[in-house]
């Protein structure tokens, strides 16, 4: 079976902090994406990389980066950490090819005071 | 573009009822589809899918079949349990236009006994 896995369920962070939301696959997949969930607004991509050092911005790029050194990994990172972005993050691999499904990670709730 | 409409929930449907989630695309191309199902607390998991006009995709008792005429690809199950309430999404896939995948906002179903 596939597996993501992200770093952390929950979190709790205050305004201002730099937040690392990691994400792990083990089924050498190229693509990984990392995708926001808020209610009423379904799936957000904010970013997502089809190789190791390779990044696109997705469609809320704004307030976040991200790190891909190695295949398995895939780094979401909140330079300062704002209220607005409270909200479900959703890690995702796949292999390419527009056939092929995409495996989620359990996702990370978080919190910013 | 590539869009994905579902209808809106929540949907609430006594044990055993019959259920069906709507779903209609837009797409460049001949797009994979794709419904995605979350438990509460979870990340989002395949249900099922379908890769070609015509093709009926299953799983667990829930089916959808992939219509290009109509451009859409309705979720149905004949008799629903208290075990499948969950957030059920629609998604698609396009051919050459990258990696993205498109999701729809989610339909909440909640079965009650």
């Amino acid at each position: 079976d596939v597996k993501v896995t992200q770093s952390s369920r929950y979190l709790v962070k205050r305004t201002g902090e730099k937040v690392f939301l990691e994400c792990v696959q083990d089924m050498d997949h190229e693509n990984m994406f990392w995708y926001r969930q808020d209610p009423g607004l379904g799936l957000r991509l904010i970013y997502f990389s089809y190789d190791v050092k390779m990044k696109e911005k997705g469609d809320i790029p704004e307030g976040y980066s991200v790190s891909r050194e190695k295949k398995e990994r895939f780094s979401l990172i909140l330079e300062s950490a704002s209220t607005n972005q409270t909200s479900m993050y959703l890690c995702a691999s796949d292999p390419q090819g527009y056939q092929e499904t995409q495996y989620f990670g359990p996702g990370t709730r978080l919190l910013v005071l | 573009g590539n869009s994905v409409t579902q209808m809106e929930g929540p949907v609430t449907l006594s044990e055993e009822a019959f259920l069906t989630i709507n779903c209609t695309y837009t797409a460049t191309g001949y797009p994979s589809l794709f419904w995605y199902v979350q438990y509460p607390g979870e990340g989002l998991q395949l249900l099922l899918k379908a890769t070609k006009a015509d093709d009926k995709g299953s799983n667990k008792g829930f089916e959808a079949t992939y219509r290009k005429e109509t451009t859409s690809f309705h979720l149905e199950k004949g008799s629903v349990q208290v075990s499948d309430s969950a957030v059920y999404f629609c998604a698609l896939h396009p051919p050459n236009t990258g990696n993205q995948f498109y999701f729809g906002t989610g339909t909440s179903l909640t079965v009650i006994p």
